[in-house]
């Protein structure tokens, strides 16, 4: 157990629909990460928080947001839902911004786009 | 644009052999490298890291070894299991000092391992 709890594990959704997934840290982590894996493909990074202020972002949609509240949870929002947005989409949680210390993955949230 | 490449997606080896898992990189601001494994429908796990002021990181049976000037690292696992049959995922970062600009984690592609019998 990594410590960092993702909710819901499994998600299916019509296109053109919105869903949240959300994020909780490991207890004392300040920084989250959240991650897009498509088809056993690599981890695409979407997009980087640490203590409520996004501080890096990658190859995340504009259909894509996110945020991090004061009690440092975190939640990706996917709206206008396409069949391409199915993927496993991974949260992961470390203490620092990059500093050299490993994150921890949470298990997941498989979405699944019908 | 890769900046961590694993250019090998799959793997075998024999148990009891040594497995060699390769990955490069192109950003020479990394200092930082990890290596990540995962199975299937779990999160990623964190196996190994080396900063790159060391060139060798050892912990039990797993060593990864950095090479700087060729932006290359490797994972060796010896000997092989058949439990360590997994995707392994290279990944790097950077933190600098005092500006306190740091990256976020970057990942290769992943290796998919299989140790057989």
């Amino acid at each position: 157990d990594s410590g960092v709890t993702q909710t819901p594990k499994h998600l299916i959704t019509a296109t053109g629909q919105r869903v949240t997934l959300r994020c909780s840290p490991r207890s004392g982590d300040l920084s989250v990460y959240w991650y897009q894996q498509s088809l056993d493909q690599g981890l695409q990074f979407l997009i980087q928080y640490y203590n409520g202020e996004e501080r890096a972002k990658g190859n995340i949609l504009e259909r894509f947001s996110a945020q991090q509240f004061p009690d440092l949870h975190s939640e990706l929002n996917l709206s206008s839902l396409e069949l391409g947005d199915s993927a496993l989409y991974f949260c992961a949680s470390s203490s620092y911004p990059g500093s050299n210390t490993e994150a921890f993955f949470g298990q997941g949230t498989r979405l699944t786009v019908v | 644009d890769q900046q961590v490449k694993q250019n090998s997606p799959s793997l075998s080896v024999q148990e009891g052999r040594i497995s060699i898992l390769n990955c490069d990189y192109t950003n020479s601001m990394f200092d930082y490298f990890l290596w990540y494994k995962k199975y299937p429908a779990e999160g990623p796990t964190f196996l190994i890291s080396i900063s790159s002021i060391k060139d060798k990181n050892e912990d039990g049976r797993f060593t990864v070894f950095l090479n700087k000037s060729a932006k290359h690292l490797s994972l060796h696992i010896v000997p092989s299991q058949p439990g360590d049959s997994a995707v392994y995922f290279c990944a790097a970062s950077y933190y600098l000092f005092p500006t306190g600009t740091a990256s976020k984690l970057t990942f290769g592609t992943g290796t998919r391992l299989q140790v057989t019998l």
